[in-house]
């Protein structure tokens, strides 16, 4: 069975510049999730997607961060424009259904620097 | 807010001997805990789950305690092996979403 797809695996941007974050979840999942990881602390929630609506972007600055799922399989996460604490692992993950008990299966991650 | 916390950055063990990370958690509304595994350049991989029913699950080397009194989880790796050499994250949610909250994370260390 595939797993999570994510690219591009790494990204070097100038600060102010834009970017995007690409991200196929495991067939027949329902429920897509990206999380930022900045270097030192766990995975942060940035937007969770059921199908291809949002079911919580509470987290996710939404002045610079945008994410879609519009035909409920893949999703992309822009940053426009990019600050130099955005530098972090971008990770894309999926789960079954939205409802705890799934477990949720992480992508190999985005790796965006921003100078 | 953390919700989740693992208060040691770092462990190291002798290969053979048991491994012992820990994690405590605030929010008494999460029904479900988990432990991923990440090596460096990946992604965090699954490793074991425990529901909030249980106090233990067990697969094979990898053991899960969850006490809910004290709101505090282990996890038990017996015996330890060079290539068990990662950061663990603990991780819950609660039943009414899938958001999982996680840990900053334990970077274990086994030695040969």
């Amino acid at each position: 069975e595939a797993g999570v797809a994510q690219s591009p695996r790494y990204k070097i941007i100038e600060k102010r510049q834009s970017v995007a974050f690409w991200c196929n979840p495991i067939s027949g999942h329902a429920t897509l999730y990206w999380y930022q990881q900045i270097l030192g602390q766990g995975p942060k929630l940035l937007i969770q997607f059921q199908n291809n609506g949002v079911v919580d972007d509470s987290q996710l600055p939404k002045d610079r961060f945008s994410a879609e799922r519009l035909k409920g399989v893949d999703s992309t996460l822009k940053i426009q424009p990019a600050k130099l604490e955005d530098s972090a692992v971008y990770l894309c993950a999926s789960s079954l259904s939205l409802h705890s008990g799934n477990t949720i299966y992480f992508g190999e991650g985005s790796w965006l620097t921003v100078v | 807010d953390q919700q989740v916390k693992q208060n040691s950055p770092s462990l190291s063990v002798q290969e053979g001997r048991i491994s012992i990370l820990n994690c405590d958690y605030t929010n008494s509304m999460f029904d479900y805990f988990l432990w991923y595994k990440k090596y460096p350049a990946e992604g965090p991989t699954f490793l074991i789950s425990i529901s909030s029913i249980k106090d233990k699950n067990e697969d094979g080397r990898f053991t899960v305690f969850l006490n809910k009194s004290a709101k505090h989880l282990s996890l038990h790796i017996v015996p330890s092996q060079p290539g068990d050499s990662a950061v663990y994250f603990c991780a819950a949610s609660s039943a009414n979403n899938n958001d999982m909250r996680f840990g900053a994370g334990t970077r274990l260390t086994v030695k040969p």
